[in-house]
């Protein structure tokens, strides 16, 4: 198993311009999540999805987008990108067996400057 | 909503000397309490956890503890090594995970 994997590693984008953070498991797990971390800080929870074409705002949603095709795929979608969303972001998947427990795997991250 | 303090932000303790970090949480419907490690440009990675109908869990030199009383939960990590330098987050799960702002810990040969 690959885990969770995310594409790119790395990415400068220039302000106002716009992309798509991918990220894919193949552990089959139903829960999803995108954090993003800004240096020295911990992790901050964007949205989350519990199942294909389910999705919800974390605790910092403003400025992306998400979509759930697929048990697979949690693509995060930035638009118009600023300065302030310059940080490291994180995907994270979870079988969450249980309301009572989440045990999450992290991708490698990626690392986003916006100039 | 819930609100996770973590303490200290930094720690530096000599190789083989032991380790604390304090996590206090507001949420009392909280009832997951997992402890990730991060290195360097690395992904945090689940390294214990624990539920809240247990006061205290171990696994080899890491143990947590649980006080759902005073709301607040500990990693110890005793008899460090080098290789344990890292980031330390804990979280608590009332519904979705909140972390803490996460302790870095230095040990020094």
């Amino acid at each position: 198993n690959a885990g969770v994997t995310q594409t790119p590693k790395f990415r400068i984008l220039k302000i106002g311009q716009s992309m798509t953070l991918q990220c894919t498991q193949d552990m089959n797990h139903n829960y999803m999540y995108w954090y993003r971390q800004d240096p020295g800080m911990g992790l901050k929870l964007i949205y989350y999805s519990v199942g294909a074409g389910i999705t919800d705002k974390g605790e910092v949603p403003n400025g992306y987008n998400v979509s759930r095709s697929t048990t697979e795929d949690f693509p995060l979608r930035l638009e118009l990108a600023a300065p302030s969303q310059t940080s490291v972001y994180f995907c994270a998947s979870s079988p969450r067996a249980s309301l009572s427990t989440d045990t999450q795997y992290f991708g490698p991250g990626t690392r986003l400057t916006v100039l | 909503g819930e609100n996770v303090e973590q303490h200290p932000s930094t720690l530096s303790v000599q190789e083989g000397d032991s380790a604390v970090i304090k996590c206090t949480y507001s949420d009392s419907a909280s009832n997951y309490f997992p402890w990730y490690k991060q290195e360097l440009g690395k992904r945090p990675q689940l390294i214990i956890d624990i539920r809240s109908n247990v006061g205290e869990k171990k696994d080899q030199r890491i143990a947590v503890t649980l006080n759902k009383t005073a709301k607040h939960f500990s990693l110890h990590i005793t008899e460090t090594q080098p290789e344990d330098s890292a980031v330390y987050f804990c979280a608590a799960l009332p519904d979705k995970l909140i972390f803490g702002t996460g302790t870095r810990l230095q040990v020094f040969p």
